[in-house]
């Protein structure tokens, strides 16, 4: 079974205070791994897809990395805007019913303070 | 573009009740997944449908729970008779095909009183 478990449950910043979200996974062959933001009554939105160990994105003050055994989210001087919750999902190598489900995490609940 | 599109946003209901909640997937899109997040179990996939048709349903959690998408343009979940342990929001999400990127929509909070 797919497992993603991400630390920490939730993390208080202060602005320009820079840090990193982890998300650890097993899967039966990986497919993709995303990352999601999740603002208040609102719906996950998409952030970034990372398909292969070493393969890196950016954006804006985010960057998003992975290994074999786990994701990080790398956030640069974050501002208090950046506050969320950000979510991590891992989606299975095709085959079976299973093909295209996303096994999410926990989430991680950002605060950045002014 | 309008994105996904869910409705009623807030669902209150008593014990017992059946509650149907309504999504309109991206035009285009050929896949269709219903969530259900708690703060218990966080976002879990309960259905999803591809070309109409339900392919993995093994995420619903009960008989009392059914879902339908008799078009392309539209789908529903249905809850009877509804529990308190049923309160979650519920989110619909789609995608141009089953391994491709889902958009979500903005969810359904049902609260079962």
């Amino acid at each position: 079974e797919d497992q993603v478990t991400q630390s920490p449950e939730a993390l208080r910043l202060q602005e320009g205070e820079s840090s990193s979200l982890n998300c650890s996974y097993t899967v039966s062959g990986l497919r993709g791994l995303f990352w999601y933001r999740q603002d208040p009554g609102k719906g996950p939105e998409f952030l970034f897809t990372l398909y292969s160990a070493g393969e890196e994105k950016e954006k804006e003050r985010l960057k998003a990395t992975l290994t074999k055994k786990e994701s990080f989210l790398h956030i640069t001087a974050p501002k208090p805007e950046d506050s969320a919750t950000y979510l991590c999902a891992v989606q299975a190598s095709a085959g079976g019913t299973s093909y295209g489900k996303l096994t999410f995490g926990q989430g991680t609940i950002l605060t950045v303070h002014p | 573009d309008a994105g996904v599109i869910q409705s009623p946003r807030h669902e209150v209901t008593e014990m017992g009740q059946e509650v149907t909640l309504r999504c309109k997937p991206i035009s285009g899109h050929n896949s269709l997944f219903w969530y259900r997040q708690t703060m218990m179990r966080g976002l879990e996939l309960l259905i999803y449908f591809n070309n109409n048709v339900p392919i993995d349903d093994s995420g619903m959690p009960e008989d009392r729970f059914s879902a339908k998408m008799p078009n392309a343009s539209f789908s529903t979940l249905k809850i009877q008779p509804s529990e308190p342990r049923d309160s979650a929001v519920y989110f619909c999400a789609s995608s141009l095909a089953a391994s491709r990127l889902q958009y979500f929509g903005p969810g359904t909070r049902l609260t079962v009183t």
